[in-house]
C-alpha cells in the first residue's frame, strides 16, 4: 500500500458543479497536511494548508479525518481556471506526496 | 517574495556526461529536496538534506548524487547521464516546523539523448 494515495482522475466535471476528492494516508502518526495545485508544465503550488478543525479558503474547503486517515478536498461553484493537478502532502518526518487527482472542468 | 531558483528550466544532455543541477532558495531553509516527477508517477523523492554537509537517500537515488555545502544550495548531480533520466526535475525546501509549507523550484526539464 502506498504511503499517500489519491484517485489519479481525471475528474471531468462541467463549469459551476462541486467536486471533491479525498487523499487517504498509511503513517497515523502524520503531523501535518496540504493540499497543492499544479499546473501543466509548471512547479506545485500550495493551494491551502488542512487543519484538524477543517478550514475554507473561498470555494475551497479542506477536512481532515485523523480516524479514517484522509483529507479531503472540496471546490465549489468550479472554475475553469481550476482546471489542473491537485497533490496532497502529508508530512510525517518527511514530505509524502500523493501522485496527484487530474482535475478537467468544461464550460 | 520568497524564492527558490533552479540554474535551468530547459537541458539537453548526452547520454554519459556528467550533469549538474542547482538549486538556491533565499529563505534560510534547514531542509532541501530534489525530486523527478514524470507523467502517471507523480513526484518521487531522488535525495534530501537536512542541513549543510548532510544528505538522505530518497526513495530513487541511484543513478544520483547530491552536494549542501551551504544552506542555501543544494546540488543534483547525474554522475553518467542515461536515456532514462529524461524528466522534469524539482527542487523544493522547507524551514524545520513540519507545518511549513513546501516551496518549488519552477523545475527544470532534463533530455538525455
Amino acid at each position: 500500500r502506498k504511503e499517500v494515495e489519491q484517485d489519479p482522475g481525471p475528474f471531468n466535471v462541467p463549469e459551476g458543479a462541486t467536486v471533491a476528492f479525498n487523499c487517504t494516508y498509511s503513517n497515523s502518526a502524520s503531523q501535518s497536511f496540504f493540499w497543492y495545485r499544479q499546473d501543466c508544465r509548471k512547479e506545485p503550488k500550495l493551494l491551502m494548508s488542512v487543519y484538524s478543525s477543517g478550514n475554507e479558503d473561498g470555494r475551497f474547503t479542506a477536512q481532515l479525518n485523523r480516524a479514517s486517515q484522509y483529507i479531503s478536498l472540496l471546490i465549489r461553484d468550479s472554475k475553469l481556471s481550476d482546471s489542473a493537478t491537485y497533490l496532497c502532502v502529508v508530512n510525517s518526518y518527511q514530505l509524502i506526496w500523493g501522485a496527484g487527482t487530474k482535475l478537467i472542468i468544461k464550460p | 517574495d520568497v524564492k527558490v531558483t533552479q540554474s535551468s528550466r530547459y537541458l539537453v544532455k548526452r547520454t554519459g556526461e556528467k550533469v549538474f543541477l542547482e538549486c538556491v532558495q533565499d529563505m534560510d531553509h534547514e531542509n532541501m529536496f530534489w525530486y523527478r516527477q514524470d507523467p502517471g508517477l507523480g513526484l518521487r523523492l531522488i535525495y534530501f538534506s537536512y542541513d549543510v554537509k548532510m544528505k538522505e537517500k530518497g526513495d530513487i537515488p541511484e543513478g544520483y548524487s547530491v552536494s549542501r555545502e551551504k544552506k542555501e544550495r543544494f546540488s543534483l548531480i547525474l554522475e553518467s547521464a542515461s536515456t532514462n533520466q529524461t524528466s522534469m526535475y524539482l527542487c523544493a525546501s522547507t524551514g524545520a516546523s513540519p507545518n511549513t509549507e513546501a516551496f518549488f523550484g519552477q523545475g527544470t526539464r532534463l533530455t538525455v539523448v
